[in-house]
């Protein structure tokens, strides 16, 4: 059973155009929601997370939108580069001991 | 930017030899995990350690085992490498009793012939 679902697997954007990447959780008890980008040969890095108790946050190009109720969360990038092109990898997780839940990611493909 | 290691970076290595990987972070986190990655694809926890002398089984079954014999040393081995285990171990860490930055090092390339 899969926690957390994410799509799509892979996106192609244009430059200057948003890219929006979507991912749906199952377990309430989730308190935690991070995305990482990863480079390829690189490991994970965290960009932004956000906590249920917000319903956006915006760094830079990046911004989470959570809602609650429906239990699902995005990230938008908006002003996408070409340097942007990443696996983009959403997770969750249940209070300070809880191990992180990823999706199974999103390849982003900028074209110039 | 993130201090955890983790050598080597790539290896290429014959069916039947005992392999280990190393990972080490200079951050004092006490909470240390290993993922198995197919490059490009999920992640999946192979193993995780509250802290020294302490290990716990991820949710992908794993021929593979590690210690946790000092904080900062999470090593995995595995006894006899099979080219199933053909794959990207990516080793974290983050502080314990917080939802903290989870760092991810770099990743081992592993190929087994």
């Amino acid at each position: 059973q899969q926690q957390v679902k994410q799509s799509p697997q892979s996106l192609i954007v244009q430059k200057g155009g948003i890219s929006i990447i979507n991912c749906a959780y199952e377990n309430t008890a989730f308190d935690y929601f991070p995305w990482y980008q990863q480079f390829p040969g690189k490991g994970p890095a965290l960009l932004i997370a956000i906590r249920p108790d917000v319903s956006e946050k915006k760094e830079g190009r990046f911004t989470i939108s959570f809602n609650k109720s429906a239990k699902q969360f995005s990230l938008h990038i908006m002003d996408s580069q070409p340097g942007d092109s990443a696996t983009y990898f959403c997770a969750a997780s249940r209070g300070s001991q809880g191990n992180l839940i990823f999706g199974k990611g999103t390849k982003l493909s900028v074209k110039p | 930017e993130a201090d955890i290691y983790q050598t080597p970076r790539y290896l290429v290595i014959g069916t039947g030899k005992k392999i280990t990987l190393e990972c080490s972070q200079t951050m004092g986190h006490d909470k240390m995990y290993w993922y198995q990655q197919d490059p490009g694809m999920e992640l999946h926890l192979i193993h995780y350690s509250y802290g020294v002398n302490s290990t716990e089984k991820g949710d992908l079954s794993s021929e593979s085992t590690v210690s946790r014999i000092r904080t900062e040393h999470f090593p995995l081995t595995l006894e006899s490498a099979r080219p199933s285990h053909t794959s990207q171990y990516l080793c974290a860490s983050k502080k314990a009793g917080s939802t903290d930055t989870q760092y991810f090092g770099p990743g081992t390339r592993l190929t087994v012939l």
